[in-house]
């Protein structure tokens, strides 16, 4: 069985700032993806950023960056450079066979 | 392209009742997969098809069923209606199922009130 916890419920930043999401996972998988999705008011939940279990190289799309430590069964997101636009509630996720397992979430707040 | 798609957006139903939500995936997507997301909690897994066969079962009452039709668009009906069915019902879609390599794309849910 999978779990996944995210341990901060709400993390607040200013605009042009950096702010880390934590996130820790259980899985007995030895083969397996992890997700960052973003939700916004709008509803639709968007992939931000995937990271696959055996590359150990950390995933980097635009001003998001995680920090993958796999013995530690950590997955972390970096925003850098925070914008109005980034704010939502993140959710980590970890995939097993098509099976995504979502931690409760963190709801990102920017300030001006 | 179009993205996933749901209908109806919004929904009211009262205790007992009968219920059946549509998804329509990405063009080329072969995998569906339902998703309900209760107020302040993440999203909890449902069901995945793949090639119209049913590839996982969630931890969810037999009220809940589903299926996907041949050009891949898929159904979720739940029976029976209950307070605590109450929630956020998303679709996901992805090229093939049982594989993060191919990440799921989510359509914009459609939010069920139980009354």
């Amino acid at each position: 069985a999978q779990t996944v916890t995210q341990s901060q419920p709400e993390m607040s930043v200013q605009e042009a700032e950096t702010v880390t999401l934590s996130c820790t996972y259980d899985t007995s998988e030895s083969d397996y993806y992890l997700f960052w999705y973003k939700q916004p008011p709008s509803r639709q939940m968007i992939l931000v950023i995937r990271q696959e279990a055996y590359k150990q190289q950390n995933a980097t799309e635009n001003r998001f960056s995680v920090n993958f430590q796999k013995a530690a069964k950590s997955f972390s997101l970096k925003i850098s450079d925070s914008q109005l636009g980034d704010a939502a509630m993140y959710f980590c996720a970890s995939d097993s066979w098509g099976k995504l397992q979502f931690g409760a979430g963190t709801q990102v707040v920017v300030t001006p | 392209d179009a993205g996933v798609t749901q209908s109806p957006t919004h929904l009211i139903k009262t205790r007992g009742q009968h219920v059946t939500l549509r998804c329509s995936p990405i063009s080329g997507h072969k995998s569906v997969s339902w998703y309900q997301q209760v107020l302040g909690q993440g999203p909890q897994f449902i069901f995945q098809y793949y090639e119209k066969e049913e590839r996982g079962r969630g931890n969810f009452p037999d009220r809940f069923s589903a299926r996907q039709f041949p050009n891949y668009s898929s159904e979720l009906n739940v029976n029976a209606l209950l307070l605590g069915d109450s929630a956020l019902y998303l679709c996901a879609s992805s090229l093939v199922g049982g594989s993060g390599n191919q990440p799921q794309h989510f359509g914009d849910g459609t939010r069920l009130s139980i009354l």
